[in-house]
């Protein structure tokens, strides 16, 4: 089947812009995380969803950055104003329960520049 | 909060030689779990550990699960190129998985 899916693949923006980063998550999947990646670092969690309960915000770096998860499913990471500190790969997992030590599925990733 | 701390941050071997990461958590854990990143790459699973001293082997790698499930380690065995990459360790706790920084692991050839 399918895997974790994200689009775009890349993102060129200019300081200042608005964008909107997607992911499909696989399908039955009830668990949600947007990470943000910088060159040669590890992964900075962003928020995370667990089915209809409120998201886990605590990662997300300023009122910029906000995420939501329409039907438990697609799931749509915005950030408005956008600065070049923003510039990183954004990547989505999912797995099927966020609690039961279930394994995360990572999509490719988006990659964003701020120009 | 909960936090996952992983040592060393990065690793250069001679291809033959053995490799070992470590993770430590601030809290105990439910589980854990390790990821591989190879360049360029996303992460993906390699393994999880359950219980209490709990040790599994995948080929070359052994990982292992503390008595108080609180730290891991992953041991690579005569590295080989292909081995390449970030391992990174994630622990469960109470509310969400939490990653820790990564090895990055270098091979000379």
């Amino acid at each position: 089947g399918a895997g974790v899916s994200q689009s775009p693949s890349n993102k060129v923006t200019e300081k200042g812009k608005d964008v909107e980063l997607r992911c499909d998550p696989i399908s039955g999947h009830t668990a949600l995380y947007w990470y943000r990646q910088s060159l040669g670092q590890g992964l900075e969690f962003l928020i995370y969803f667990q089915g209809n309960s409120a998201p886990d915000k605590s990662g997300l770096p300023s009122d910029r950055f906000s995420a939501e998860r329409t039907g438990g499913s697609v799931s749509t990471l915005t950030i408005q104003r956008t600065q070049q500190e923003d510039s990183a790969v954004y990547l989505c997992a999912s797995s099927l329960q966020g609690l039961e030590g279930h394994e995360q599925y990572f999509g490719p990733g988006t990659r964003l520049t701020v120009t | 909060g909960q936090q996952v701390m992983q040592i060393p941050q990065y690793q250069h071997v001679q291809e033959g030689e053995d490799f070992t990461t470590y993770c430590n958590s601030s809290t105990t854990l439910s589980n854990i779990q390790w990821y591989k990143q190879r360049p360029g790459g996303h992460p993906v699973f390699l393994i999880q550990l359950v219980k209490s001293g709990e040790v599994k082997k995948q080929k070359r790698l052994t990982f292992q699960f503390g008595e108080a499930k609180k730290n891991s380690s992953l041991h690579i065995t005569a590295t080989q190129t292909t081995d390449v990459g970030t391992y990174f360790c994630a622990g469960q706790g109470a509310q969400k998985l939490v990653f820790g920084q990564g090895t990055r692991l270098t091979i000379n050839p």
